[in-house]
């Protein structure tokens, strides 16, 4: 079964510093995806970035990036320049079996101004 | 483009009531799920609906129950509600069945509190 692992419940940054958020994955699939998510303090959970595991380079979303270090089974969420509306929940995600989602636990970032 | 919406927003009940909530999907989607999200935990899975047919579930007793509709809107029904059912719940939306690249897209949830 696929497991998703989030290590750091909560983090603080300086504004305009750089955080790398950890994930770690389980599966056994030969062929996954991995997503990020953005959960404000709203409750909406918004999209940042997908990497799949045949991707030959690393994902990137305008200021986001995806370290993908396959071997080790990473997925961690780079931000670059933070900003204090980058403070929320991230969530790092894969697809399990049964049609549904599998989340970690959840990172909660505070940008510091 | 429409993003997904959910009503409502927010929902007191008292302990068990009937709840529906519901959802519309992103425009150019035919796949719906819903979570459920309780206060600092990731979401949990409770069922998934393509092209009106309940098409996964996660462990969820059978008073939890939905539909999905022509137009691919959907409903999520709990039954007989227990205190335990206070959660964030969050539909999402995606073009297909889940294939590794495919994106699910969430709406801005229903806060239900039940007392």
């Amino acid at each position: 079964a696929q497991k998703i692992t989030q290590t750091q419940p909560g983090m603080f940054v300086q504004e305009k510093e750089a955080v790398t958020l950890d994930c770690t994955y389980d599966t056994s699939d030969p062929s996954y995806g991995l997503f990020w998510y953005k959960q404000p303090s709203s409750g909406e959970m918004i999209f940042l970035i997908y990497q799949g595991s045949y991707d030959q380079q690393n994902a990137t979303e305008g200021r986001y990036s995806l370290n993908f270090q396959k071997a080790r089974k990473s997925a961690n969420l780079v931000i670059s320049a933070s900003q204090l509306g980058d403070s929320a929940m991230y969530f790092c995600a894969m697809w399990g079996s049964n049609y549904q989602l599998i989340w970690g636990a959840g990172t909660k970032l505070i940008i510091k101004p | 483009e429409t993003g997904v919406t959910q009503s409502p927003t927010h929902l007191i009940k008292t302990r068990g009531q009937q709840v529906t909530l519901r959802c519309s999907s992103q425009s150019g989607h035919n796949t719906v799920s819903w979570y459920q999200q309780a206060l600092g935990q990731g979401p949990q899975f409770i069922f998934q609906y393509y092209r009106e047919e309940e098409n996964g579930r996660g462990n969820f007793p059978p008073r939890f129950s939905g539909l999905q509709f022509p137009n691919y809107s959907s409903e999520l029904n709990v039954n007989a509600l227990e205190l335990d059912d206070s959660a964030l719940y969050l539909c999402a939306s995606s073009q297909g069945l889940a294939g590794i690249e495919e994106t699910q897209y969430f709406g801005p949830g229903t806060r239900l509190l039940v007392l």
